[in-house]
């Protein structure tokens, strides 16, 4: 099946650093891919949708200017978190799928903890 | 997209079947029905997707009745290692490339020897 990659797997910051992470798809091509949240013993919260080659659309409620997406190729989406504060701590997964008619899959997430 | 109920919790033991069901009153005429399987700190994997009537894989069957306002998730002998999160995601084109899926609560299945 389709593999999807992200980096790091977990980090570790201070309060007003900039993380990035990075979500990959291995062996296809993936014009669009999701960004999720998810906090401890909840649900999966979508974030955005990234879209290659141009601007992210965010769900209502999530800040566009602290949760900066690029998609700069068809196989890789970054989602970089600004002037990080503890309330950012969370499980970041990001998923993606081969096409229109095929299911989609989700990275391994990455664990931010902001201190 | 259509709203999902679920379980919040279910118990079992090893070695038994278990089935979760989830309620979609207001599925669409071009929606399917995905579960996804969620270990702690791990993203979640796909597990069975299907329409209308039954599918089956190696993992898991899908019962969805004629009206398809729900859909019951069925697992054959589960182990210890089944103890997750089930969610039911209603939406339409296999969930697709740009197709974006709302999570409900899902169901936190204990699987106990």
């Amino acid at each position: 099946g389709a593999v999807v990659s992200q980096h790091p797997s977990r980090v570790i910051c201070k309060s007003g650093t900039s993380v990035k992470i990075e979500c990959r798809s291995l062996d296809f091509q993936a014009t669009t891919m999701f960004w999720y949240r998810q906090f401890p013993k909840k649900s999966l919260m979508l974030m955005a949708t990234s879209n290659e080659g141009s601007k992210a659309t965010y769900e209502q409620g999530v800040e566009k200017d602290k949760f900066l997406i690029n998609h700069a190729s068809l196989t890789l989406s970054t989602l970089t978190v600004t002037s990080a504060h503890p309330e950012d701590s969370s499980f970041y997964i990001c998923s993606a799928s081969p096409g229109a008619q095929d299911t989609q899959y989700f990275g391994p997430g990455t664990r931010l903890t902001v201190l | 997209l259509a709203k999902t109920t679920q379980p919040i919790s279910m118990d079992s033991y090893e070695g038994q079947e278990v089935n979760i069901t989830c309620s979609h009153n207001n599925i669409a005429t071009n929606d399917y029905i995905t579960w996804y399987q969620q270990f702690p700190s791990q993203g979640p994997r796909f597990i069975i997707q299907g329409y209308k009537t039954k599918v089956t894989n190696e993992v898991a069957s899908l019962f969805i009745p004629a009206d398809r306002k729900s859909s019951t998730l069925s697992l054959p002998r589960v182990s210890l290692s089944d103890t997750a999160v089930y969610y039911c995601l209603v939406g339409p084109n296999y969930g697709g490339a740009t197709n974006k899926l709302i999570f409900g609560t899902g169901t936190l299945l204990a699987v106990q020897p």
